[in-house]
């Protein structure tokens, strides 16, 4: 079975510094993994992905991600964080059945100028 | 390309009463899904489909029921509201049956039961 676990539900971050979104799976297969935002009123929006083509993924908004297979790890980083970052960011990975998507129970990003 | 689009935004419901929420996609996807997003518990699969005709259950389908009459469009029932309903609910759709295709998303709609 597969499943997200985010740590930290609230991370405030000032305008400028490091951004870091923790993440970490369970699966008894590989895990292909998912990064989304869903920025106030508005439906998810994909980040990135995992695939296991490289472990170092880079998505939209200068943010990426590395893959860990020790560390059951998929923390999503951006070097500077901007002001429009701030958003709901959720965690997925997907299931071999249907597609289905497990998703974390998200970490809400502050930016404080 | 509208991606996915949902019906209705927003909706207030008695307990007891019936609703249909619609979504469409213009994407030719074969998957599609409803979720429900609740504070603190993240998105929640309640059914999907993977083709025309056929649905199945997710993770928190009591409740709900769903039809996939049209492969772009995929309704999502409620029989008799219960404020235990209250919820964003998002519908998702994806390309096919592959474990690193990304789902897509529509904009969500907020549905209160008094």
């Amino acid at each position: 079975a597969q499943s997200v676990t985010q740590l930290g539900s609230h991370v405030s971050v000032s305008e400028g510094a490091l951004v870091l979104l923790r993440c970490n799976y369970s699966s008894s297969v590989p895990p292909y993994l998912f990064w989304y935002v869903q920025y106030p009123n508005q439906g998810l929006q994909l980040l990135l992905k995992y695939t296991s083509a490289a472990t170092l993924v880079k998505g939209i908004n200068g943010f990426e991600a590395e893959f860990k297979k020790s560390e059951t790890s998929f923390h999503l980083t951006k070097p500077s964080a901007h002001m429009s970052d701030a958003a709901e960011y959720f965690c997925a990975v997907s299931a071999y059945t249907g597609n289905q998507f497990y998703f974390g129970t998200g970490t809400s990003l502050t930016v404080i100028p | 390309n509208a991606g996915v689009t949902q019906t209705p935004k927003f909706r207030v419901l008695k307990t007891g009463q019936s609703m249909t929420l619609l979504c469409a996609q213009d994407m030719n996807h074969e998957y599609m899904y409803w979720y429900r997003q609740d504070p603190g518990m993240g998105l929640r699969l309640i059914h999907y489909s993977v083709g025309e005709g056929t649905t199945a259950k997710g993770e928190v389908p009591d409740g709900y029921n769903v039809s996939r009459l049209k492969k772009q469009n995929f309704l999502l029932g409620l029989e008799s509201a219960a404020p235990s309903q209250t919820s964003v609910y998002f519908c998702a759709s994806s390309y096919k049956a592959s474990v690193y295709n990304e789902q897509f998303f529509g904009p969500g709609t907020r549905l209160t039961v008094l």
